[in-house]
């Protein structure tokens, strides 16, 4: 039973533009909203948080989005960079937890 | 930068065997994961300390998996006997929260593990 899922396994996009990241969960008790990036033999970094009371939280060139209505999280990265390339995971604070439930994963690359 | 340590980065054995993993948190974090990740999916957690107690180990096979951190500081992840299916990449991450805190986890590099 996956409760957080990352539909599409890969994302090509040209350095510049935008790349827009998706995520979808399951469970309304999540009230804590987390994206990692990991480059290959490297343990996850954390990028951006959002929390549930919010729907939009921006960094720099990274931008969560959180529509609580239809159970869906992104991440917009603007203007996209070839160092961006990287596999990205969306993650989850169930309610009164502090452990993290990971997505599967949604690997970018940005092409120069 | 504090870094989470974990050693070593890489581990090739034969099942049946034994493997032992070592993780070092930052500094002052009370709270340490080991997280397993199969190529294609997401860190999966196997077991949370907080502090040297074990919160969550509800994922660990412990039929030949386990844990401890007992002084409170840096764990030890073993398997025995290992299985090809146990092939995988073992994460160690620390977090300054408690087990109900919402603050970032910050992971190590992982332990490459191969099992032939």
């Amino acid at each position: 039973d996956q409760q957080v899922k990352q539909n599409s396994p890969s994302l090509s996009v040209q350095e510049g533009r935008i790349s827009i990241l998706n995520c979808d969960y399951t469970n309304s008790m999540f009230d804590y909203f987390l994206w990692y990036k990991k480059y290959p033999a490297e343990g996850p970094t954390f990028l951006i948080s959002i929390s549930s009371i919010k729907d939009k939280n921006e960094d720099g060139r990274f931008t969560v989005f959180l529509n609580k209505s239809a159970k869906h999280l992104s991440l917009h990265i603007v203007p996209s960079q070839p160092g961006d390339s990287a596999v990205y995971f969306c993650a989850v604070f169930p309610r009164g937890t502090g452990k993290l439930i990971f997505g599967q994963g949604t690997t970018l690359q940005v092409k120069p | 930068e504090a870094e989470v340590a974990q050693s070593p980065r890489y581990k090739i054995t034969e099942k049946s065997q034994a493997v032992a993993f070592w993780c070092d948190p930052i500094s002052g974090h009370a709270t340490l994961y080991w997280y397993r990740q199969i190529l294609g999916q997401g860190p999966e957690l196997l077991v949370q300390f907080q502090d040297e107690s074990v919160v969550d180990d509800s994922q660990l096979p412990k039929d030949r998996f386990s844990a401890e951190r007992l002084k409170g500081v840096d764990s030890t992840l073993k398997i025995q006997p290992a299985e090809l299916g146990d092939s995988a990449m073992y994460l160690c991450a620390s977090s300054p929260a408690g087990t109900s805190g919402r603050y970032e986890q910050f992971f190590g590099p992982g332990t490459r593990l191969t099992v032939l």
